[in-house]
């Protein structure tokens, strides 16, 4: 079946870049995406990228996908002390439900 | 415009007792999610709905879990009776079947079993 997988954790210091990376083994996706969830809260679509594309820039988001690899990363630039959420990576399985990551704690400090 | 609504957004209850989530997804989505989080399984989907048709239930962990959706506007995931594992957060979340799929989540349901 779909499988998605993610690190646990990262920390990072306000300021610097956040990398959080993503692997799934459905390579028949047409999207996929990024959710966040702060604390006490549903998820929040972040964005998404296209399969046929390589990179997606929004603000200081940027997506990478690596199709070959089944590799997604999602970057964010100038991280903030209210970036510190979960963020899940997600991609459609049967066209029709999305399956979700582990889900990566991302933890900024001063 | 409303987003998915979920209520109630907490609660706590007894074993053995009955619990009865809803929600009401966004309007014009004709699918609909229920999801459950919890530190140790993270999100695990439980059933989804096209149409108000139940498409795939494999994620309902046993039969003391249930759900419905009677009408395109409304959906209910029962627990006959509730134990203490299956205190979790439920979310349910709504989409437009086909195209990007994007799945637009309620605030959940935050459910404790004593």
């Amino acid at each position: 079946g779909e499988d998605v997988e993610q690190s646990l954790f990262l920390s990072v210091r306000e300021g610097d870049s956040s990398v959080i990376n993503c692997t799934y083994t459905d390579s028949s996706s047409t999207y996929l995406y990024w959710y966040k969830q702060e604390p006490g809260a549903g998820l929040q679509l972040l964005t998404y990228i296209f399969s046929n594309m390589d990179m997606k820039q929004d603000q200081r988001l940027t997506v990478l996908l690596n199709k070959k690899d089944k590799h997604l990363s999602l970057r964010i630039a100038d991280t903030q002390t209210g970036d510190s959420a979960i963020y899940f990576c997600a991609g459609p399985y049967n066209t029709d439900k999305l399956i979700f990551g582990t889900g990566t704690r991302l933890q900024v400090f001063p | 415009d409303a987003g998915v609504i979920q209520s109630p957004r907490h609660e706590v209850t007894e074993m053995g007792q009955e619990v009865t989530l809803r929600c009401k997804p966004i309007s014009g989505h004709n699918s609909l999610f229920w999801y459950r989080q919890t530190m140790m399984r993270g999100l695990e989907l439980l059933i989804y709905f096209n149409n108000n048709v139940p498409i795939d239930d494999s994620g309902m962990p046993e039969d003391r879990f249930s759900a419905k959706m009677p009408n395109a506007s409304f959906s209910t995931l029962k627990i006959q009776p509730s134990e203490p594992r299956d205190s979790a957060v439920y979310f349910c979340a709504s989409s437009v079947r086909g195209g990007k799929n994007t799945i637009y989540f309620g605030e959940g349901s935050w459910l404790t079993v004593v």
